[in-house]
C-alpha cells in the first residue's frame, strides 16, 4: 500500500538554528499538509498546499515557517529560527481528491511524524 | 471555523466492555469524518473513514456512525481489550477548496485487564 515518508524521524536542534523537514508524498496525489502536535495537545494545522501553491494556512504557520516542493516528489517544511515552543511532532499529509480509498474520494494519509526537539 | 469537541477526554474501562466515543463539530459542511488512533509518542493510524453521504463504517470489532445533521459521530468497541488502550481521535474534512481536516482533542482509553 503506499505510504506518505517522513524524515527525519527524530531532530535534536539548538534554539535559533534552521530545520528542514521533509516529505515524501504518495505520487499521484494533488493536495499536501502539514500538522503538527504539541506534546499532550491536539492536532494542529498548518498548511495547505495545492497547484504549487499554498491554499491555506493557519494563524500558527508565521514567517518563520515555509513550505516548498522543489523537484516533484519532496514536500518540504521549513522553520527559519528554532524557538522553544515549536518543539513538537510534524506529520506530513498528502490526498488526491478522486482517490477511490475504502469509502471513496478524499482520503487523507498520514506519515508516521518527524519529532522535533529545540533545546 | 469548524470545532470538533470529544467527550469524554479520558475513559477507563475493564476488559470485556463494549464503550462507545463520541465526536461533535459545528459545520456539517464536510466531506468526511475519520477516526483516528493514536498510541502515546507515535503517529497517526486511520481506523475508520465514513463518507458524508454515509451513516456508517464497520471494521472488525469498531463500528462508526455520522449524523451529519446534527453533527455527531460515535465511535463504538466491542468486547474492549487492554491492547485497544490509546488516544482516539476524530477528524473531520471541511469542504472547499482547501479541505483542511480539523481534529477534536481526542479520548484516551484504558481497558484494564
Amino acid at each position: 500500500e503506499p505510504e506518505v515518508t517522513q524524515t527525519p524521524s527524530h531532530q535534536v536542534t539548538q534554539m535559533g538554528q534552521e530545520v528542514i523537514l521533509r516529505c515524501v508524498p504518495i505520487s499521484n496525489h494533488l493536495y499536501f499538509y502539514w500538522y503538527r502536535q504539541i506534546l499532550g495537545q491536539k492536532v494542529e494545522f498548518l498548511v495547505s498546499f495545492y497547484n504549487n501553491e499554498i491554499s491555506e494556512k493557519s494563524e500558527i504557520f508565521d514567517d518563520q515557517f515555509s513550505v516548498e516542493r522543489p523537484d516533484g516528489s519532496n514536500f518540504t517544511l521549513k522553520i527559519r529560527s528554532t524557538k522553544l515552543e515549536d518543539s513538537a511532532m510534524y506529520f506530513c499529509a498528502s490526498m488526491n481528491p478522486r482517490d477511490r480509498g475504502q469509502s471513496g474520494a478524499n482520503v487523507l494519509t498520514f506519515g508516521a511524524g518527524s519529532r522535533l526537539t529545540v533545546l | 471555523k469548524q470545532e470538533v469537541t470529544q467527550i469524554p477526554a479520558a475513559l477507563s474501562v475493564p476488559e470485556g466492555e463494549n464503550l462507545v466515543l463520541n465526536c461533535s463539530f459545528t459545520d456539517s459542511a464536510i466531506y468526511n469524518l475519520q477516526w483516528f488512533r493514536q498510541d502515546p509518542g507515535k503517529g497517526l493510524t486511520s481506523l475508520l473513514l465514513i463518507q458524508s453521504s454515509q451513516r456508517e463504517q464497520t471494521s472488525g470489532r469498531l463500528n462508526a456512525s455520522l449524523d451529519k445533521s446534527s453533527g455527531r459521530s460515535t465511535l463504538y468497541i466491542a468486547a474492549s481489550q487492554p491492547g485497544d488502550s490509546a488516544t482516539y481521535l476524530c477528524a473531520v474534512l471541511r469542504r472547499g477548496s482547501a479541505r483542511q481536516l480539523t481534529f477534536g482533542s481526542g479520548t484516551q482509553l484504558t481497558v484494564l485487564p
